[in-house]
């Protein structure tokens, strides 16, 4: 199954509500990074996270290790926030050597006038 | 000015035909790893350096070698590409490994026909 999974697959949000992204880990992870691929196809980093909290704008993300899972809140979405948002667990446990990162299948996120 | 620049940034390959990737990063990062996009998933590892004049597999190294000449730039070499080998190769470079920020370059299309 799958290490890094991602809900939901596809979201439709309109201009000015809010909502959030969801990433369960099924193996331990000490960091997790956040990125958007932009209708053009770039990756964009958003966070990277050790246990905690970051904020970024109209951008917050979470990051619970002991219960394995991020989450990444958008408040007041923006059509350029369109996009396919993942996230990627990264630690020395997923490898057995360094810590390099999982990604999981990414949310599809429409954000429409 | 883009950090981590890749090319070619489209190519046609035909299969057996041998297809090198070229990546060249300015970050200053020691880090520098290939990854493969296929439509609709995420990304998975296939290739990553932490020094120059070394590469390390990662997750789906088959069919794939790598080169490192120097610490800004990285290859990947498809020594006989195959059709399975069509989709979108990322490069990205990060300081002391996947526990710190990946930063991408805009991808490589490659289709094998």
């Amino acid at each position: 199954g799958d290490k890094v999974k991602q809900s939901p697959s596809a979201l439709s949000l309109q201009e000015g509500t809010n909502s959030a992204l969801r990433c369960n880990f099924s193996i331990a992870a000490t960091t997790v990074q956040w990125f958007l691929q932009n209708p053009r196809g770039s990756l964009i980093n958003l966070f990277y996270l050790v246990p905690g909290t970051k904020e970024n704008g109209r951008l917050k993300s979470t990051f619970n290790s002991k219960e394995s899972y991020s989450t990444l809140h958008i408040r007041d979405a923006q059509l350029e926030d369109s996009g396919t948002y993942f996230c990627a667990a990264g630690g020395g446990m997923l490898s057995g050597s360094f810590n390099k990162l999982t990604f999981g299948a990414g949310t599809r996120l429409a954000v429409c006038p | 000015e883009a950090a981590v620049t890749q090319s070619p940034r489209s190519k046609v390959a035909v299969t057996g035909g041998k297809v090198t990737l070229s990546c060249h990063q300015t970050n200053n990062h020691d880090y520098m790893y290939w990854y493969r996009q296929d439509t609709g998933h995420g990304l998975r590892l296939i290739h990553y350096s932490y020094v120059a004049d070394s590469t390390e597999k990662g997750d789906i190294p088959d069919g794939y070698k790598a080169s490192r000449p120097s610490q800004e730039n990285f290859s990947l070499i498809l020594e006989l590409a195959s059709l399975s080998q069509t989709a979108v190769y990322f490069c990205a470079s990060s300081d002391e490994g996947a526990g710190n920020t990946l930063y991408f370059g805009e991808g490589s299309r490659l289709i094998v026909v």
